[in-house]
C-alpha cells in the first residue's frame, strides 16, 4: 500500500540553524501539506501546497518557513533560522485533491529538536 | 473560526471493556467534514473516518463506531470490547476547505490486559 515517507526521523540543530525535511507524498497524491505537533500538544496546520505554490498558509508559517517541490518526487520545509520553540514533531500529508472527500494522508514524522 | 474540543485528556480502562471518546466541535459553515485519526505510540497518524455534515447516520466499523449529532456538535467514537492494541492518542478534527484540518488536543487512550 502506498505510504508517504519522511527523513529524518529525528534531527537535532543548533538555534539558528537551517533545517530542511524531506518528505515523499504518494505518487499519484497532488496536494502536499505540513503540519507540526508540539510535544504533547494537538496538531496544527502549517502549509498546503498544489501546483509548485503554496494554496493555504497558517499563521505559524512566517517568513522563516519555506515550502518546496525541488523534483518530481519530493516535497520539502525549510526552516531558514531555527529557534527553542520549533522543538516540534513534524508531518507530512498528501491528498489526490483539496476536496473534504479527498483524504489527507500523513507520513511517520520528523521530530525536530532545537538545541 | 473552527474549533474541535476534546475534553478528555486522558482515559485508561481494562481491556475488554468499552469506551467512548468525546468530541465536539464549532463551525459556522453548514458544509464541513469531521475525522478521527489515531496516533499509536510509532508516532504515526492514521485516517480512521471521515463524515460530512449532511450524513449524520451512525458508522460501525468492527469494533469502531461512531455517532455524529448536530443537534450537540458532536462526534463521538466509541470503541468496544478494547484491546490493549487500541491504546493510543485519538484526534478529532475538521475542515470545510478540504486544505486546512483542524484538529482537537487528543485523547490519550491507555488500555490496560
Amino acid at each position: 500500500e502506498p505510504e508517504v515517507t519522511q527523513t529524518p526521523s529525528h534531527q537535532v540543530t543548533q538555534m539558528g540553524q537551517e533545517v530542511i525535511l524531506r518528505c515523499v507524498p504518494i505518487s499519484n497524491h497532488l496536494y502536499f501539506y505540513w503540519y507540526r505537533q508540539i510535544l504533547g500538544q494537538k496538531v496544527e496546520f502549517l502549509v498546503s501546497f498544489y501546483n509548485n505554490e503554496i494554496s493555504e498558509k497558517s499563521e505559524i508559517f512566517d517568513d522563516q518557513f519555506s515550502v518546496e517541490r525541488p523534483d518530481g518526487s519530493n516535497f520539502t520545509l525549510k526552516i531558514r533560522s531555527t529557534k527553542l520553540e520549533d522543538s516540534a514533531m513534524y508531518f507530512c500529508a498528501s491528498s489526490m485533491g483539496d476536496y473534504p472527500t479527498d483524504t489527507q494522508y500523513f507520513g511517520p514524522g520528523t521530530r525536530l529538536t532545537v538545541l | 473560526a473552527q474549533k474541535v474540543t476534546q475534553a478528555q485528556t486522558e482515559i485508561s480502562v481494562v481491556e475488554k471493556e468499552d469506551v467512548t471518546l468525546d468530541c465536539v466541535y464549532e463551525t459556522r459553515d453548514t458544509t464541513y467534514y469531521l475525522f478521527w485519526y489515531k496516533q499509536p505510540p510509532s508516532g504515526e497518524l492514521v485516517f480512521l473516518i471521515r463524515r460530512n455534515s449532511f450524513d449524520e447516520q451512525n458508522e460501525i466499523s468492527g469494533r469502531y463506531s461512531w455517532n455524529f449529532q448536530k443537534s450537540t456538535s458532536s462526534f463521538n467514537f466509541t470503541i468496544t470490547a478494547s484491546q490493549v492494541v487500541d491504546s493510543a492518542v485519538y484526534f478529532c478534527a475538521l475542515t470545510t476547505s478540504g486544505s486546512r484540518l483542524t484538529f482537537g488536543e487528543g485523547t490519550q487512550l491507555t488500555v490496560n490486559p
